[in-house]
């Protein structure tokens, strides 16, 4: 049973290019999360979604990003016209289903987001 | 919202115990533990769905006092595999809060 897949591992990107991250969710789990994590900080939530769906995208910055989890298909963060701050590990999460407290997440190898 | 973790860091011998505490100023009703390891991905270590409720995987055990609104994680005699940085975590709504996190160095 494979885990949770992202690709690519590791991206390089200029300032003002776009860069994709995807995300393939555990078999069976139809929720995923989004995460970033800064060099030498912890994981700050950046968006909640469904298939089809975005549930809580609060933790996500209102320019310049966009996340979406298509019926068929990964899961998609999408950062336009990036900066170098926007450099860090993207990890994303999924579970099987969300009740309030007790979801479990299995957490992705992570996309580390270098820009030049 | 971000719990806070104690101690930051801590380094210990092979064989030795560890208390890592986690506590928020907003009610806990589920506290998640993970464990991350240098350049890789969170791994999931238990969850504690209720105030008192205490687990345990092999050497590692939790307890959660929701009055309290605190959590501890318990390592006991310490393996040179248990080095990694320790996150809390607890839903808000949707949304998931880790904690400030705690570096773990086991030494030979």
């Amino acid at each position: 049973n494979a885990g949770v897949m992202q690709n690519p591992r590791h991206l390089v990107r200029r300032r003002g290019q776009e860069a994709r991250l995807r995300c393939s969710p555990m078999k069976g789990h139809s929720h995923v999360y989004w995460y970033r994590q800064l060099p030498e900080e912890g994981l700050k939530f950046m968006v909640y979604l469904q298939k089809e769906n975005i549930i809580d995208e609060s933790g996500m910055p209102k320019e310049r990003f966009s996340a979406e989890f298509p019926k068929e298909g990964p899961s998609i963060l999408r950062i336009q016209q990036v900066v170098r701050g926007d450099s860090a590990a993207y990890f994303c999460a999924s579970s099987t289903k969300h009740q309030a407290s007790t979801d479990t997440q299995y957490f992705g190898p992570g996309t580390r987001l270098t820009v030049l | 919202q971000q719990p806070v973790q104690s101690p930051q860091a801590v380094i210990l011998r092979e064989g030795e115990d560890a208390v890592i505490n986690c506590s928020s100023s907003k009610a806990l009703y589920s506290v998640h533990w993970y464990r991350q390891k240098h350049g890789e991905a969170p791994v999931f270590l238990m969850i504690l769905l209720k105030g008192g409720e205490q687990k345990g995987h092999e050497k590692i055990s939790a307890s959660f006092n929701e009055k309290k609104q605190q959590s501890s994680l318990y390592l006991t005699a310490s393996q040179l595999s248990y080095s990694g940085t320790y996150f809390c975590g607890t839903f808000t709504g949707n949304q998931f809060y880790f904690g400030t996190g705690t570096s773990l160095t086991v030494i030979p």
